[in-house]
Parts: C-alpha cells; sequence; structure tokens
C-alpha cells in the first residue's frame, strides 16, 4: 500500500459525459501528479500540481481539468468524454515535488466509456 | 524530441534464471532515470532512481546501470521469481523540466 489513496476504482460512462476522479496523496506530501495509461499509449503524463498550485503541464487535452484544494486532495476532471478516453488513470505523490523524489502511486481509476 | 526506448517488448523466462531489460534514451539535459515495476492493472512501484553520476544501483535482486554517455540503461533481474511477472518501465526526467519521458515497458513473465 503507496499511502495514495483513488476513488473510484472503475466508473463506466457514456460518451458526451463529464465524470470526476479523486485522489488522496499520501500524509505529508505536497504535490500530486496525474498521468493516463492506455493500452496503446502506454503511461502518459498530464499534469502536476504543488501545494495547491500549477507546476507542470503535459499531455493534458483541453477537455480535461485538474485542481489541488488546500487540504492537498487533487480532482481531475474529464468532460465530452470520448471512446478513446478509457483508460487506467493514475495519481502519484511526492513530498516537495522535485524531480529526484520517489513517487509513490495510487491504485488507479480504471475509466470505461461507451 | 525526447524519447526512451525500451527493449525487449516482452520476455519469456523460466523460474531462476537471471534476464536483462534495455533502455534507450534520447533525453536532455539529463537529470535522472528511474524503473518500475507494474503488476498488472495496478500502480507503478519504484524500484531504482539513477542521476548521471550513479552507474550502478541495487534494490534486492534487481541491479539497474547507467551509461551517460551512451544513453543507456539496463535492468538486470537475479534468480528470477514467478512474483517479477510484471511489466517493467523506465522513465527518464530531464534537467529544469517537471515533465517525465516513458518507455513503453517490458513485459515479462516468468513461468515456473
Amino acid at each position: 500500500d503507496s499511502g495514495v489513496t483513488q476513488t473510484p476504482k472503475h466508473l463506466i460512462t457514456a460518451t458526451g459525459q463529464r465524470v470526476t476522479l479523486r485522489c488522496s496523496p499520501r500524509s505529508g506530501d505536497l504535490s500530486v501528479y496525474w498521468y493516463q495509461q492506455s493500452l496503446d499509449q502506454g503511461l502518459q503524463f498530464l499534469i502536476q500540481y504543488y501545494n495547491g498550485e500549477e507546476r507542470a503541464k503535459g499531455n493534458i487535452l483541453e477537455r480535461f481539468s485538474a485542481q489541488q484544494f488546500p487540504d492537498l486532495h487533487s480532482e481531475l476532471n474529464l468532460s465530452s468524454l470520448e471512446l478513446g478516453d478509457s483508460a487506467l488513470y493514475f495519481c502519484a505523490s511526492t513530498g516537495e515535488g522535485r524531480r529526484e523524489e520517489t513517487q509513490y502511486f495510487g491504485p488507479g481509476t480504471r475509466l470505461l466509456v461507451l | 524530441k525526447n524519447q526512451v526506448e525500451q527493449s525487449p517488448q516482452s520476455l519469456i523466462i523460466l523460474e531462476g534464471k537471471n534476464c536483462t531489460l534495455q533502455c534507450n534514451y534520447t533525453v536532455s539535459p539529463f537529470s535522472n532515470l528511474r524503473w518500475y515495476k507494474q503488476d498488472t492493472g495496478r500502480g507503478p512501484v519504484s524500484l531504482t532512481i539513477m542521476t548521471f553520476s550513479e552507474n550502478t544501483k541495487s534494490n534486492g535482486r534487481y541491479t539497474a546501470t547507467l551509461d551517460a554517455d551512451t544513453k543507456q540503461s539496463s535492468l538486470h533481474i537475479t534468480a528470477s521469481q514467478l512474483s517479477d511477472s510484471a511489466s517493467y518501465i523506465c522513465v527518464v526526467w530531464a534537467g529544469g523540466s517537471y515533465i517525465p519521458t516513458f518507455g513503453r515497458g517490458t513485459s515479462l513473465i516468468v513461468h515456473p
């Protein structure tokens, strides 16, 4: 158990819908990362937050948005869902958000868009 | 463009045998390289982190090497166990960037 929690574990929805994925970092960690893992693309970095502020943005679609709240949990919002958004979504946390730190990954949310 | 290539794509070995996984990268400037183990349907778990000055780092039966000149890394697994069956992912971080570059992973299956 990494100490990072993600909810829900599974999510099935229809095209065009909007969903929210939630992540709680390890106790004391200030930085949260979001990743998407699909069968054909592998793991891809989406976005990083540090202490409530966006720090880095990767290949995140405009239909996707995220935020980190004062209690340090983070949410990833996916809207106007398409079939291709079906994937595993992971969040990871580190203490200070530095490149050298070990990232601790949550168990993931499996999203299926029908 | 920063890229990380892993080989082989998949590998099947017998329990107790050794194996070596490869990772080549074009990320520049280099900051650090990590190897992750990912069991099916679970989040990746860090095995090793290597910086520019490190050539070898071990974590139990896992030994990672880094050649920063040729931009190559390898992960050697000794005396494989059934529980080693997983995907092994190489990730490289560039200096001055918070965006990691991931390899596609090597899928390892260990047979009894």
